[in-house]
């Protein structure tokens, strides 16, 4: 099992470019999330998905879009990329009581 | 508004100290308070975690400490080793929607 699988790694934009980072994740869970690490602010969660087809905002939706057509594939798309989106974000599946979370794609915006 | 607050931000211990984080949290609807463990370069990994009808939960060197009428939750590493070397998130968890809310971490560094 490879778990959570997130791509690309490493990202680097100009402000105004649009992008979409991928998450997978082959343990069959339901809910799934997005969150973006900034320092001292822990993480905050962007949008989650609690199934195929079923989407909705957490604490920092503006500026990305999410879409949820099947279990396994969760993706984030930045419309258009601000300075204020670098960031490291991380994708979640989350079973139960447990968050597993994928390796992090780490944006820059210039 | 962090409704999950932790403390210290950055923390230096002795190789066999005691390293003490602390998180303070608002929301008395949280039902569930994990904590994570993040590598340099690396996504957070489940550490230990606790239910609020618990005072306290022990994993090896790894305590959780739960005071419910405080609202406060700490993590206590006993014999810290330089493997612990990482940054610490509480977290806790709405009853409602499956969402976890974290507080801003504290880097652990411990000195051999």
């Amino acid at each position: 099992n490879a778990g959570v699988t997130q791509t690309p790694k490493f990202q680097v934009l100009k402000t105004g470019q649009s992008m979409t980072l991928q998450c997978a994740q082959d343990m069959n869970h339901e809910y799934m999330s997005w969150y973006r690490q900034d320092p001292g602010m822990g993480l905050r969660l962007i949008h989650y998905s609690v199934g195929a087809g079923i989407t909705d905002q957490g604490e920092v939706p503006n500026g990305y879009n999410v879409s949820r057509s099947t279990t396994e594939d969760f993706p984030l798309r930045l419309l258009s990329a601000a300075p204020s989106q670098t960031s490291v974000y991380f994708c979640a599946s989350i079973s139960a009581t447990v968050w597993f979370f994928g390796p992090g794609t780490r944006l820059t915006v210039l | 508004q962090q409704q999950v607050k932790q403390s210290p931000q950055s923390l230096i211990v002795q190789k066999g100290g005691i390293s003490i984080i602390n998180c303070a949290y608002e929301n008395t609807a949280f039902d569930y308070f994990p904590w994570y463990q993040q590598f340099p370069g690396k996504g957070p990994a489940l550490l230990i975690a606790i239910r609020p009808d618990v005072s306290e939960k022990k994993e090896g060197r790894f305590t959780i400490s739960f005071n419910k009428s405080a609202k406060q939750f700490s993590l206590h590493i006993m014999d810290s080793q330089p493997g612990d070397s990482a940054t610490y998130f509480c977290a806790a968890r709405g009853n409602a929607g499956n969402m976890l809310t974290f507080g801003g971490g504290t880097r652990l560094m411990v000195k051999p």
